[in-house]
């Protein structure tokens, strides 16, 4: 089955970017949306934005300025850029699959059903 | 952004016990909602979507039901290892927003 893999720096100091890339295997990443998810030690989840396999994307406007997600279809990975971070960045950051699917309504719905691990990422000088 | 709020935080039950968590959005979703478990140190899991799908693989105990404005997740006999944190997400809209969380704790 599909499985998702968050890699990158786990330390990085205030004012600079952070970059992290999600593999994923067992799988083709085509024909999904692929979501950047993170929680701040102790708190909920916030959703950051996704990119579709054919490159569009949705942001959260909360985080629009400072964020973009791209994809590697060649590599079967999508990846996370967010720039200026600061002690409030500092969270577990997870990967997960946005699954599409047609409702007996024929409305589509969303809804996140693979996930990375997650991977924590500190930001501190 | 749409608002979503849980009740209630924490909720404390016994095993065998029926538990209820309710989630309200600021405005109307349909049936645009998911739920998801998450345990300590782990990343969240899918139980519910669209409402009241259940994700494969989620035990029957499991069920959820509303649409519009207000929602609800119940676990029809709990057991030791759905003590965890539940959150409600709607996926009506753009930006994709979370409840803050329904820690279920052991009574």
């Amino acid at each position: 089955q599909v499985q998702l893999q968050e890699s990158g720096p786990g330390l990085v100091k205030p004012s600079e970017t952070l970059s992290l890339t999600c593999i994923v295997s067992g799988g083709s990443i085509s024909s999904y949306y692929w979501s950047w998810i993170r929680q701040p030690p102790g708190k909920g989840l916030e959703w950051i934005g996704y990119i579709y396999y054919s490159g569009n994307t949705n942001y959260n406007p909360s985080l629009k300025s400072r964020v973009t997600i791209s994809v590697d279809t060649s590599k079967n990975q999508f990846s996370l850029k967010l720039s200026s971070v600061t002690a409030a960045d500092t969270a577990v950051y997870y990967c997960a699959r946005e699954f599409e699917v047609r409702g007996l309504d024929n409305d589509y719905y969303h809804y996140m059903d693979v996930w990375g691990k997650g991977t924590t990422v500190t930001v501190s000088s | 952004d749409i608002q979503m709020t849980q009740s209630p935080s924490p909720l404390s039950a016994s095993v065998g016990d029926r538990v209820t968590v309710t989630c309200r959005a600021s405005q109307s979703i349909g049936t645009y909602l998911n739920w998801y478990q998450q345990k300590p140190g782990t990343a969240p899991k899918l139980l519910i979507y669209a409402a009241y799908s259940l994700h494969s693989g989620v035990p029957s105990r499991f069920s959820g039901s509303g649409s519009g404005t207000d929602f609800t997740l119940t676990i029809s006999s709990l057991q030791p290892e759905d003590f965890a944190t539940y959150y409600c997400q709607q996926s009506y809209s753009i930006p994709r927003t979370f409840g803050q969380g329904t820690k279920v704790e052991i009574k």
